[in-house]
């Protein structure tokens, strides 16, 4: 069965403690892995796409990586805006886009 | 600027009653999506749709149903057969397989 699970469920961090988070999964074929930042009562964002081990992807503080078997969004030097629900969603091979979602690490970066 | 648009923000409905929420994108995307997020749970997957009508259940359909006939739009209706309606609702669209999605800013439904 494809499964997405992310750790941990909570992060607090002080202004400019770097940090991951992770996104392992298990999944018949990956087709993309994909990252998304959620506000509190919004829609999740989007922020970056992984398609192949060995991957890496950056925007600003964060920095995404991509193995065989799992996902780190590096958070280097984070502000308090930065403080969200960071979603991590895999899609299986097959001809739907289907997204397979984890339930999120929040993130609480204190100034 | 295009984009997706879901309305109303809020909603609420009484035991019984059926409800429906709508789902607009501009993006010229064939496929929509709609899912449904809990406290403490991932989103999960209503129903969606590739093309213009034609649709297919998720993981979570039952109780709901949903309508493509244009490619703009996708509403759901949250039916009196949905035991356990109070949530969170995510309408998303994407371009087609390999593309990830753009959400609108999500509908919250309360019975009362």
């Amino acid at each position: 069965e494809d499964q997405v699970t992310q750790s941990p469920e909570a992060l607090r961090l002080q202004e400019g403690e770097s940090s991951s988070l992770n996104c392992s999964y298990t999944v018949s074929g990956l087709r993309g892995l994909f990252w998304y930042r959620q506000d509190p009562g919004k829609g999740p964002e989007f922020l970056f796409t992984l398609y192949s081990a060995g991957e890496e992807k950056e925007k600003e503080r964060l920095k995404a990586t991509l193995t065989k078997k799992e996902s780190f969004l590096h958070i280097t030097a984070p502000k308090p805006e930065d403080s969200a629900t960071y979603l991590c969603a895999v899609q299986p091979g097959g001809a739907t886009n289907k997204l397979i979602f984890g339930t999120g690490t929040l993130l609480a970066v204190q100034p | 600027d295009g984009g997706i648009t879901q309305s109303p923000k809020y909603l609420f409905r009484k035991e019984g009653q059926n409800v429906t929420l709508s789902c607009e994108q501009n993006l010229n995307h064939d496929a929509m999506y709609w899912y449904r997020q809990d406290p403490g749970q991932g989103l999960r997957l209503i129903y969606y749709s590739q093309i213009v009508n034609d649709f297919q259940k998720g993981d979570i359909a039952e109780g709901y149903s949903v309508s493509r006939e244009k490619k703009e739009s996708f509403p759901l209706t949250v039916t009196s057969a949905q035991k356990n309606p109070t949530a969170f609702y995510l309408c998303a669209s994407s371009k087609g397989v390999n593309y990830g999605y753009t959400f609108g800013s999500g509908t919250r439904l309360t019975v009362v």
